[in-house]
């Protein structure tokens, strides 16, 4: 069964510092991966997602998350961190099973960018 | 094209009654998934539709249904509420959710449930 952990429910920054948000997954086959951010009292926007080619993937809002297949990771990244990217970010893994798509959610983690 | 839309967005119910909450897929795709999350769970999967069909099906009690109607319009239905049912319900769609490459689920903002 695939899994996605993010191992920090919180991660704060100080505005204009890059910032990571940590992923990790375990999959069967090829992972297809997903970033998402949930403002409050809002449904999950997509950021950016991983299915193959260049291991670093950019996104909206200047987001990108690099691919690690070796250390099955797919952290997020921004170079520079600002007050509007506090939110609750999600990472996915999407794989193919028995012919449908099925995704599993990691648990997020909360960024709060400190001006 | 217009987004994934739920109605109601908020909701008040008290334990023991049933509810039905409902979400239009963007127009053209078909697959539509519903989620619940609290804060002490987070995102979980309840169910799939696609083509008027449950694909799919998380580990929720039957009270917990769904329906997906021939235009992909979706209703979720929870019967003899608890107040453990408090939460964010969430709808997604995808074109078909099928095939090799995999495809962006775009989100509804959701509807949010209180059980008193």
């Amino acid at each position: 069964a695939q899994s996605v952990a993010q191992p920090e429910d919180q991660v704060n920054v100080a505005e204009g510092n890059p910032l990571t948000v940590k992923c990790t997954y375990s999959v069967s086959g090829n992972p297809y991966l997903f970033w998402y951010v949930q403002y409050p009292n809002r449904g999950l926007q997509f950021l950016l997602k991983y299915i193959t080619g260049d291991n670093l993937v950019k996104g909206s809002y200047g987001f990108e998350a690099e691919f690690n297949k070796s250390q099955t990771s797919f952290h997020l990244k921004k170079p520079s961190a600002l007050v509007s990217d506090s939110a609750l970010y999600f990472c996915a893994v999407r794989v193919l099973i028995g012919g449908y798509q099925k995704v599993t959610f990691g648990t997020g983690t909360k960024l709060q960018v400190i001006p | 094209k217009a987004g994934v839309t739920q109605t109601p967005r908020y909701l008040i119910k008290t334990r023991g009654q049933q509810v039905t909450l409902s979400c239009s897929p963007i127009s053209g795709h078909r697959s539509v998934s519903w989620y619940q999350q609290t804060p002490g769970q987070g995102l979980q999967f309840l169910f799939e539709y696609f083509s008027e069909t449950q694909r799919n099906k998380g580990n929720f009690p039957g009270r917990f249904s769904g329906r997906q109607f021939s235009n992909s319009r979706s209703e979720m239905n929870v019967s003899t509420l608890e107040l453990g049912d408090s939460a964010l319900y969430l709808c997604a769609s995808s074109p078909t959710g099928t095939g090799a490459v995999p495809e962006t689920q775009y989100f509804g903002p959701g509807t949010r449930l209180l059980v008193l």
